[in-house]
This record gives C-alpha cells, sequence and structure tokens, in this order.
C-alpha cells in the first residue's frame, strides 16, 4: 500500500519569502514522487518528480524537492516566492507496477505582497 | 499539440439523469484515470484503465461507469445512483511501464459538474 501527507493544509508566505510545503510518504517498495501544481478550476500540472538517481530535484519555476528515504519525506522548496506561485500543491506517489499514483489532500499556498 | 481535452468544461445536471464527460487523449499513453476533487479532499480516483477494453475500479467507483472503447478516449458516465456528483472531475493519462513504478500523469482542464 502507499499513501501521502501533506502537513499544513494552508501555508502563507510573504513575496520574497522562503516556500516550504511538507509531504511524508509510506510505501513498501522504492518509489517515485511527484509534485503538481494547480491553479483555479484547471487540471494538474508537473512541477518536479523523483525516480532514482539524484535526490535533490530540480522542476519549473525555480522549486526542488529533497527525496530523503530515512525521514520518508520529499518536501518542496522555493527560496524566493513570487506572486504568481499562489495556487494548491499536490504531493503524489507511485511505487508499485500499477502504475497510478496516490495524491495528498493539497497544500493551498498564499503569497503576501 | 499534445495533450488531454475535457469537454465539457461546466455542465448541470438535474436529479435523476446520467450525464457523460468526455476525455479525449492525443499522447499515445495507454493508461487513462478519472479522478473526483472536492474542496480539502485531494484527488479521489474514480477509475483507470491500463489496456482498451478494460478498466478497474478505484477508491470511489459507485455511482460511476467508464469504457475503453479507444485508446485515445475515456468517457465517464455519472449515474443517478451517485448521491452527490457535484464536483470537479479530472481526466489524466500516463504511459505505462511495468517495469518501473510507474510515471507522470498528464491532466485535462477539468468539469465542474453541478447538479440542480
Amino acid at each position: 500500500a502507499q499513501s501521502v501527507t501533506q502537513l499544513g493544509s494552508h501555508v502563507s508566505v510573504s513575496e520574497g519569502a522562503l516556500v516550504l510545503l511538507r509531504c511524508n510518504y509510506s510505501s513498501s517498495v522504492p518509489p517515485y514522487l511527484f509534485w503538481y501544481v494547480q491553479y483555479p478550476n484547471q487540471g494538474l500540472q508537473l512541477l518536479l518528480k523523483y525516480t532514482t538517481g539524484a535526490t535533490l530535484v530540480k522542476g519549473i519555476n525555480g522549486f526542488e524537492a529533497e527525496f530523503k528515504k530515512s525521514e520518508t519525506s520529499f518536501h518542496l522548496t522555493k527560496p524566493s516566492a513570487h506572486m504568481s506561485d499562489a495556487a494548491e500543491y499536490f504531493c503524489a506517489v507511485s511505487a508499485n507496477n500499477a502504475g497510478k499514483s496516490t495524491f495528498g489532500d493539497g497544500t493551498t499556498l498564499t503569497v503576501k505582497p | 499539440d499534445g495533450g488531454i481535452t475535457q469537454s465539457p468544461k461546466y455542465l448541470f445536471r438535474k436529479e435523476g439523469q446520467n450525464v457523460t464527460l468526455s476525455c479525449e487523449q492525443n499522447l499515445n499513453h495507454d493508461a487513462m484515470y478519472w479522478y473526483r476533487q472536492d474542496p480539502g479532499q485531494g484527488l479521489r480516483l474514480i477509475y483507470y484503465s491500463q489496456i482498451v477494453n478494460d478498466f478497474q475500479k478505484g477508491d470511489i467507483a459507485e455511482g460511476y461507469s467508464v469504457s475503453r472503447e479507444k485508446k485515445e478516449s475515456f468517457p465517464l458516465t455519472v449515474t443517478s445512483a451517485q448521491k452527490n456528483p457535484t464536483a470537479f472531475y479530472l481526466c489524466a493519462s500516463s504511459m505505462w511501464d511495468h517495469h518501473a513504478g510507474g510515471s507522470e500523469a498528464f491532466f485535462g482542464q477539468g468539469t465542474r459538474l453541478t447538479v440542480v
């Protein structure tokens, strides 16, 4: 079985501040991990993914995430928030050959001017 | 351009009616999925399909039906048996790798269904 927990359903930061969105996963086999972003009334768009190899993964729009097996975490960060980063963010895990992903409940990021 | 197209974007249904949501992809992906999204509940899997003419129930399949007659198409029917159908519905597709853990999903723009 696989599962994802996103800590904090709402995160608020000031423009220019560090963004940190937390994700912990559970999996009995090596996981594939993903972060997606969703803007209002739109579908999800892939930000970045971890499959194998380098544990620090860089994605679009200046986001990155680090896979930490010992902590079963895959937290998303961005050094400096921009107003356009305001959106909902989903962490997902795929950890078996069924291919389908399990999504977290999402974290809404608010960026204050 | 390759992608996934969902239609319509907005759909209104009277109680007791069946409605069908369309999902078409031209990415040549084997796997397709339907998710339901409610505020604060993330994405919940309704049905998924790995190959043509085959599909499996997800976590909340009751009151829904699907078909996969063509690789490109995976329509979802919301039946009158679905007690609370008002939600945002997302269709997605992905490659299918039997030797790997999975691949990223590509999403359509969603259909917002409202029961009136």
